[in-house]
């Protein structure tokens, strides 16, 4: 099983339309989770850490199971600006500080 | 907003050569981590260092790879002799604290090309 696994899409969606990624991971001992995005070419950009009580940054809200270890990033009011790549990623050693990232979901928000 | 900044954008280097990434990580920032992305797979984990040693390093961070910060400011990646499976994007990141909340950030990367 791969540590981090994501449905890599790609996902095309008109704008404003409402959009779920998923992921799940290997290690139930994995202690953070995030989401980044990466636009073509460029650098991962954290967009949010993920909690275990689920947490909401405007149009964006993250959700942690660690019983299904299972992440979720749910986007509404898709903007053509949130066309991009995003990026699972879990610290899965308690003390370690090496991210393991999935390949990725490639969304479209098409006008 | 402080940022992370990585010289050069684009680096060319025929096989067998050394290559120096150099990285200013974010100034009050204490770990410091490469990461490679190879043209269309995932980000991987190199190495992190703290407190001028490594504290990990993956299975790619072979004897060829070594990591410095020989001031106060820049963190280098020093490939040795290069081949030409490390053709990649190499990403520099740094985070104040770590373990469970510790937000890695990352600069815009060296693309390095082996030719």
């Amino acid at each position: 099983r791969k540590e981090v696994e994501q449905d890599p899409g790609p996902f095309n969606v008109p704008e404003g339309a409402t959009v779920a990624f998923n992921c799940t991971y290997s290690n139930s001992a994995s202690q953070s989770f995030f989401w980044y995005r990466q636009d073509c070419r460029k650098e991962p950009k954290l967009l949010m850490s993920v909690y275990s009580s689920g947490n909401e940054d405007g149009r964006f809200t993250a959700q942690l199971n660690r019983a299904s270890q299972y992440i979720s990033l749910l986007i509404r009011d898709s903007k053509l600006s949130d066309s991009a790549t995003y990026l699972c990623v879990v610290n899965m050693r308690p003390g370690a500080n090496n991210l393991f990232f999935g390949t990725g979901t490639r969304l479209t928000v098409i006008p | 907003e402080p940022e992370v900044t990585q010289t050069p954008s684009h680096q060319v280097t025929q096989m067998g050569q050394e290559v120096i990434l150099r990285c200013v990580p974010i100034s009050n920032h204490l770990y410091f981590y490469w990461y490679r992305q190879i043209l269309g797979q995932k980000v991987e984990f190199l190495v992190s260092f703290y407190n001028n040693e490594i504290s990990e390093k993956s299975e790619i961070f072979d004897d060829q790879f070594s990591v410095e910060r020989p001031d106060g400011s820049n963190f280098t990646l020093k490939i040795r002799s290069t081949k030409l499976e490390d053709s990649a994007m190499y990403f520099c990141a740094s985070t104040v604290i770590q373990g469970a909340r510790g937000e890695q950030y990352f600069g815009p990367g060296t693309r390095l090309t082996v030719t």
